[in-house]
């Protein structure tokens, strides 16, 4: 079945600097690579998708980028504020109703002011 | 104020207990979801359904058990089988077949007495 890694599981900047998470995944038939933002006891929001038939997405600070022939995707934030601060998931879905939805262990993001 | 909503926000379990987690969803989304979240884990699929009256088993739904008798509830019952519960219970609906994103709800926090 499909495996999702994800790194760094922490990650500390330095408020306006960027921030890089990366996903690896393992299931060539996943087309479907959504980021999750969670803050402390809520549950995760949507921040960003992607689909395997493009190679980069962009809204405002973020961004993601995905590389189909290696595998991998990764989510870029750019000029972090101390709102960035939370635990963001990766996840890979070969479609239908999302029941082969695979997250990656999550990523905690500290932006230092 | 459409959304996904689950009850109550925190629950205690005592020794060979059953207990219901609540989920509730007014966006008329037609696929529910409950997912189990450890302590830097990825979030682990436990019970979805597409449609009332219906619902599958997800990788991980020993010792748990769903009803899909209306289309905006999904409850969740963790019975005495579960020996370890303590967990962060996730709810989450998509709207339609083909639609992959997920909408989750503020999650219910299980704790062992």
């Amino acid at each position: 079945g499909e495996n999702v890694e994800q790194h760094p599981s922490t990650l500390s900047v330095q408020e306006g600097d960027s921030a890089v998470i990366k996903c690896t995944y393992s299931d060539s038939a996943s087309n479907y690579f959504p980021w999750y933002k969670q803050e402390l006891g809520k549950g995760p929001q949507l921040i960003i998708d992607i689909r395997s038939n493009v190679g980069e997405k962009k809204d405002q600070r973020i961004a993601v980028t995905l590389n189909k022939t290696a595998k991998h995707f990764s989510l870029h934030i750019t000029e972090t504020q101390p709102e960035d601060s939370a635990v963001y998931f990766c996840a890979a879905s070969k479609g239908n109703y999302g029941q082969n939805f695979v997250f990656g262990p999550g990523t905690r993001l500290s932006v230092l002011p | 104020d459409g959304g996904i909503t689950q009850s109550p926000k925190y629950l205690f379990r005592k020794e060979g207990q059953n207990v219901t987690l609540s989920c509730e969803q007014n966006l008329n989304h037609d696929a529910m979801y409950w997912y189990r979240q450890d302590p830097g884990q990825g979030l682990r699929l436990i019970y979805y359904s597409q449609i009332v009256n219906d619902f599958q088993k997800g990788d991980i739904a020993e010792g748990y058990s769903v009803s899909r008798e209306k289309k905006e509830s999904f409850p969740l019952t963790v019975t005495s089988a579960q020996k370890n519960p303590t967990a962060f219970y996730l709810c989450a609906s998509i709207p339609r077949a083909g639609m992959e994103t997920q909408y989750f709800g503020p999650g219910t926090r299980l704790l062992v007495l």
